[in-house]
């Protein structure tokens, strides 16, 4: 069975600029969600989303956005970046039971803003 | 609210020692407690979890973890530790509420030859 696979691995934007990430989550959950991984702030998360709908939001300003598609695959959007979202994003899948289910993560997307 | 505190930011072992990755959590209700760990450039892996039942809990790669609710702690453990064990672990808690997982800190394990 397929991990969760994230695209893109690395990428570089500069101030001002917006970028979109892409989550495909392991055949059969329903559930993604999305964590912001700095070396300052830890593992942040961001929001969760379970059969296209939102089901949770982390603190975080309207820059950030998702969305889930039908066959589950998530993106997410920051647009006009600053220097400080910087970071390694990760996406994760869970069969949507939450409770007693561990997530699943993908391997991320790096991000740098100059 | 729920939250889960790891308050060492680094352990160091010798190969071959047994080890031991602290993690104290804070929770309404019964606790649904996990432990993560990060290897470097990469995402988080999955270890072991405790839901219910016995205190100790096996996952992978050797590794075992021990709930005392006395001492609200989810310790992770391994009896003989390896330099590929060198990683950054996290644990981390199931919001009740919400069912959002919230993790700590991490904690950076470096196990030396």
């Amino acid at each position: 069975k397929a991990g969760v696979t994230q695209t893109p691995r690395y990428l570089i934007k500069t101030r001002g600029q917006q970028v979109t990430l892409s989550c495909s989550p392991i055949s059969g959950h329903r559930s993604v969600s999305w964590y912001q991984q700095t070396p300052g702030q830890g593992l942040q998360f961001l929001f969760e989303y379970f059969s296209e709908t939102q089901r949770n939001k982390g603190n975080f300003p309207g820059r950030f956005s998702g969305r889930q598609f039908s066959n589950s695959r998530s993106e997410m959007n920051v647009s006009t970046l600053e220097l400080g979202d910087s970071a390694l994003y990760l996406c994760a899948s869970s069969g949507g039971q939450g409770g007693s289910g561990e997530l699943f993560f993908g391997e991320g997307s790096r991000l740098t803003v100059l | 609210a729920q939250s889960v505190a790891q308050p060492e930011d680094q352990v160091n072992v010798a190969e071959g020692n047994p080890l031991t990755v602290k993690c104290t959590y804070s929770v309404s209700g019964n606790p649904y407690l996990f432990w993560y760990v990060q290897y470097p450039n990469r995402g988080l892996q999955f270890l072991l979890k405790y839901i219910t039942g016995d205190n100790l809990v096996k996952g992978s790669y050797g590794f075992e973890a021990e709930f005392n609710k006395s001492q609200t702690s989810f310790h992770l453990k391994k009896p003989s530790a390896l330099v590929s064990d060198s990683a950054l672990y996290f644990c981390a808690v199931r919001d009740g509420n919400t069912d959002k997982l919230i993790f700590g800190t991490g904690t950076r394990l470096q196990v030396f030859p």
